[in-house]
């Protein structure tokens, strides 16, 4: 599974679209882009996956460049809740990988009133 | 429905002890992966279980160790604890082993003095 670099920290105003990118130049044809996210004392939660096209679910966006080097997770309305650290992983689906979710060290998102 | 259950939330033990960790998976998912973070290796996969049987495994020792019972609910096991032992064990549940959403628990942390 493909590298992924985020950036450690980012802080974003409450009401205001959170842009979150992230970085996966080696990631290979038949992998995924997933975010997650853990709010403090949770499990991690599912945001948003894709492969190649944008898409949109009630919590966010994901923009996939059309090179597939990076993307970026976009929360619409950052709400204080909204506090957490996000990781990005890219990662083949199905076959014998799937399962061996490892996460990197993500960006802690704080959102400020 | 009810989300992923995982018990005991919290607990400490002493080195040289065994823990045993419970995790019931939502309803309907057959698919349970347990990991360890720790916040100097961040998330670590451990194994996944599917129909009983383990599908994959992560890199720990023997010590570690799992079973899947014939309703989905999944059991890890640590033996002979070592103080780095110490971390949040989190179970994730899932349709399938290829799907791609996890649903994750809150944890257990095990603290071992």
């Amino acid at each position: 599974d493909a590298k992924t670099t985020q950036p450690t920290s980012m802080d974003c105003a409450e009401g205001r679209a959170a842009n979150l990118p992230c970085n996966h130049s080696t990631i290979s044809g038949n992998e995924y882009v997933y975010w997650y996210r853990q709010i403090h004392s949770q499990g991690p939660q599912y945001i948003i996956h894709g492969l190649k096209n944008n898409e949109t679910n009630e919590m966010a966006s994901l923009i996939i460049t059309e090179d597939r080097k990076s993307s970026t997770l976009i929360l619409p309305h950052a709400t204080l809740r909204d506090t957490a650290v996000y990781y990005c992983i890219s990662l083949r689906a199905g076959g014998t990988s799937y399962g061996k979710l490892t996460f990197g060290q993500g960006t802690i998102l704080t959102v400020h009133p | 429905k009810a989300g992923v259950t995982q018990t005991p939330r919290y607990l400490i033990k002493t080195r040289g002890q065994q823990v045993t960790l419970s995790c019931s998976p939502i309803s309907g998912h057959r698919s349970v992966s347990w990991y360890q973070q720790t916040p100097g290796q961040g998330l670590q996969f451990l194994f996944e279980y599917f129909s009983e049987t383990q599908r994959n495994k992560g890199n720990f020792p023997g010590r570690f160790s799992g079973r899947q019972f014939s309703n989905s609910r999944s059991e890890m096991n640590v033996s002979t604890l070592e103080l780095g032992d110490s971390a949040l064990y989190l179970c994730a549940s899932s349709l399938e082993p290829s799907k791609e959403e996890l649903f994750f628990g809150e944890g257990s942390r095990l603290t071992v003095l």
